[in-house]
């Protein structure tokens, strides 16, 4: 079975802070993609990655980054943290991209910025 | 981007009881899936659909692909505590990103 694995369930951090979330993927997967889950609005991507070095914005960007620099390791950073980022952060993972692909989700760092 | 409207957004039922959730779009999709979230986790893929009309079943669940491409529904069939979560929809179009519904949580009274 695939495995995503993000490095913390629950992060508390203060506003201003830089904030790294880990997600790391055991299935030779070649895409990786960041979420963020908020109430009543679903999942909405953040930044995506087809390949090792590559990124690629999702719909809301902004406030975020993200790096790869190994296949299984997909890192998504908050430069400085604010409020309006404390959310449920879901990492997913798939092995190839196109129609039909389908998406292997971790449990979710559940973020809170205070 | 494409916009998925789901709903309903909550549900209450009895066990035992049929469940019925849908999706609809104003764009074209390609392929629709569904994802259940259990309380703590991440979703997980349930069915994928790939052809406009497709009828598919996993179990207690059924699952169709509405035949202007721009909906789907998800039925669950006597339904158990566990069936409890939220359940998103997910729909695709050839080169763009998958775009997911707001989900439809399921609350299953014993």
């Amino acid at each position: 079975d695939v495995k995503v694995t993000q490095s913390s369930r629950y992060l508390v951090k203060r506003t201003g802070e830089k904030v790294f979330l880990e997600c790391v993927q055991d299935m030779d997967h070649e895409n990786m993609f960041w979420y963020r889950q908020d109430p009543g609005l679903g999942l909405r991507l953040i930044y995506f990655s087809y390949d090792v070095k590559m990124k690629e914005k999702g719909d809301i960007p902004e406030g975020y980054s993200v790096s790869r620099e190994k296949k299984e390791r997909f890192s998504l950073i908050l430069e400085s943290a604010s409020t309006n980022q404390t959310s449920m952060y879901l990492c997913a993972s798939s092995l190839f991209g196109g129609v039909g692909e389908k998406l292997f989700f971790g449990s979710g760092t559940q973020l809170s910025v205070l | 981007g494409q916009q998925l409207n789901q709903s309903p957004q909550s549900m209450f039922i009895q066990e035992g009881e049929d469940v019925s959730m849908n999706c609809t779009s104003s764009s074209i999709f390609n392929t629709w899936l569904w994802y259940k979230q259990d309380p703590g986790e991440g979703p997980v893929l349930l069915i994928a659909l790939y052809k406009a009309g497709e009828l598919t079943s996993n179990g207690r669940l059924t699952a169709q692909f509405g035949i202007t491409r721009k909906d789907s529904f998800l039925n669950i069939s006597a339904s158990i505590p566990s069936d409890v979560g939220i359940y998103f929809c997910a729909g695709q179009l050839i080169g763009n990103d998958m775009r997911f519904g707001a989900g439809t949580r399921l609350t299953v009274k014993p």
